[in-house]
Formats: structure tokens, C-alpha cells, sequence
């Protein structure tokens, strides 16, 4: 229950392109579901989140759609570019009072061709 | 830059020993949080600080335990080393108030066990 499935582990898109990154739930508590971007060397750095009362959330080129009866939500770059190449990784969280765990999907290695 | 810090970079180490890890936390966050990232095992929460107190515990080994000092920062101290705790620690800190979610990751200290 704890688990966020999280496809595909890879995706090749050419510049410009649209990417869509998928992720799946079953734990109805959480409460909070972010987007994290690492580079090769670096920590996972914070890119867009979403809270289940809202369908999507957009920033930029970055937008989260959610979709709470399904339990799925999902990230979409738009014009993507060679510098978005990067792994990414979904995540939810539960939270009670100060507490917060999060659990993060297995990650998307992408790929954005010139 | 996410303002949370984390010495050393790069520790090697062998089997056996015991070995320390310090995060210093963004300026006014209250939480740290400690995660474990392997190429099996993904991007795993170990165990979260809360003003200096355990606040949630992920899947964090007997062999290791963590503190937060008064100052706030945070350190996870790993003993009884086996080849299979070679892996990037992260630590990441959030203002953990009422409606804060966001955790910003530190770059992380890669551990090799020889």
C-alpha cells in the first residue's frame, strides 16, 4: 500500500516534444504528491507538486495532472529541451501533525534529443 | 543551491566500521529528514527530525540511528558496515509548519563500503 508505481523507467523525446511521465497509487492517505529532478551527482531538487484536492497544477512548461478516482497522477513537460534531461522522480507523502514520509516512484531516466 | 548542506561528499570506508553523516537543514527549517538512494532499492526515507525530536521512521536499519542537535542539524550515524550500505545519503529539510510540505534535498554524501 505503501508503493508509488511509477512508468516508463526511460522515454527518448526530441526537442520540443511533449514528455509524459506516469505514476499509480493505492494508499488513499496520501496527501501530497511532488515531482523531484536529479541531475548525474546531484540531490533530487523540487520541481512541481500538487495536492489532491486539485486536477492539475501547471508551472511553466512543467503541469501535473491528477486524477484522484483513478489514483494516478502524472507529469507533463512541455517543448521539452536538452537541458530537461534528467531523471525524474514522483513521490506522495503522508502527513500527520509535523510528521512526513515520503515514498518515491522507481524514476524516469529522460532523455531529450537535439 | 538548496541551502541544505551536507559533509562529507565522498566517504570510503570498509566492512565493520561505523561511520558519521552531518546535514545542516535550510535556515528556519525544523525538519530533517534522511533517505537512501541504491540503484536496487531506489530513493527509500529513512527516518525524520523534528526540533530535535524522532517524528516518523521509514525503513531505517537497527545498525543505524540519527539525531538532531539543538542547532538543528542532523547527523546519521551508520555502524557495523556491509557492502550493501554503499549508496548516496541524502538529507532534506522542510519548515514542516501547518500546509508545508516542500523537502529540499541537500547534495547528498556517497558512501562506498569496502
Amino acid at each position: 500500500q505503501q508503493q508509488v508505481k511509477q512508468s516508463p523507467q526511460s522515454l527518448i523525446v526530441q526537442k520540443g516534444g511533449i514528455s509524459i511521465i506516469n505514476c499509480a497509487y493505492e494508499n488513499t492517505a496520501f496527501d501530497y504528491f511532488p515531482w523531484y529532478q536529479q541531475f548525474p551527482g546531484k540531490g533530487p531538487a523540487l520541481l512541481i507538486a500538487i495536492r489532491p484536492d486539485v486536477s492539475e497544477k501547471k508551472e511553466g512548461r512543467f503541469t501535473i495532472s491528477f486524477n484522484k478516482s483513478a489514483k494516478q497522477f502524472s507529469l507533463h513537460i512541455m517543448d521539452s529541451q536538452p537541458g530537461d534531461s534528467a531523471t525524474y522522480f514522483c513521490a506522495a507523502a503522508i502527513s500527520s501533525g509535523s510528521a512526513r514520509q515520503l515514498t518515491f516512484g522507481s524514476g524516469t531516466q529522460l532523455t531529450v534529443l537535439p | 543551491d538548496s541551502g541544505v548542506t551536507q559533509t562529507p561528499k565522498h566517504l570510503i570506508t570498509a566492512t565493520g566500521q561505523r561511520v558519521t553523516l552531518r546535514c545542516s537543514p535550510r535556515s528556519g527549517d525544523l525538519s530533517v529528514y534522511w533517505y537512501q538512494q541504491s540503484l536496487d532499492q531506489g530513493l527509500q526515507f529513512l527516518i525524520q527530525y523534528y526540533n530535535g525530536e524522532e517524528r516518523a521512521k521509514g525503513n531505517i536499519l537497527e545498525r543505524f540511528s540519527a539525531q538532531q542537535f539543538p542547532d538543528l542539524h542532523s547527523e546519521l550515524n551508520l555502524s557495523s558496515l556491509e557492502l550493501g550500505d554503499s549508496a548516496l545519503y541524502f538529507c532534506a529539510s522542510s519548515v514542516s509548519g501547518a500546509g508545508s510540505y516542500e523537502q529540499y534535498f541537500g547534495p547528498g554524501t556517497r558512501l562506498t563500503v569496502t
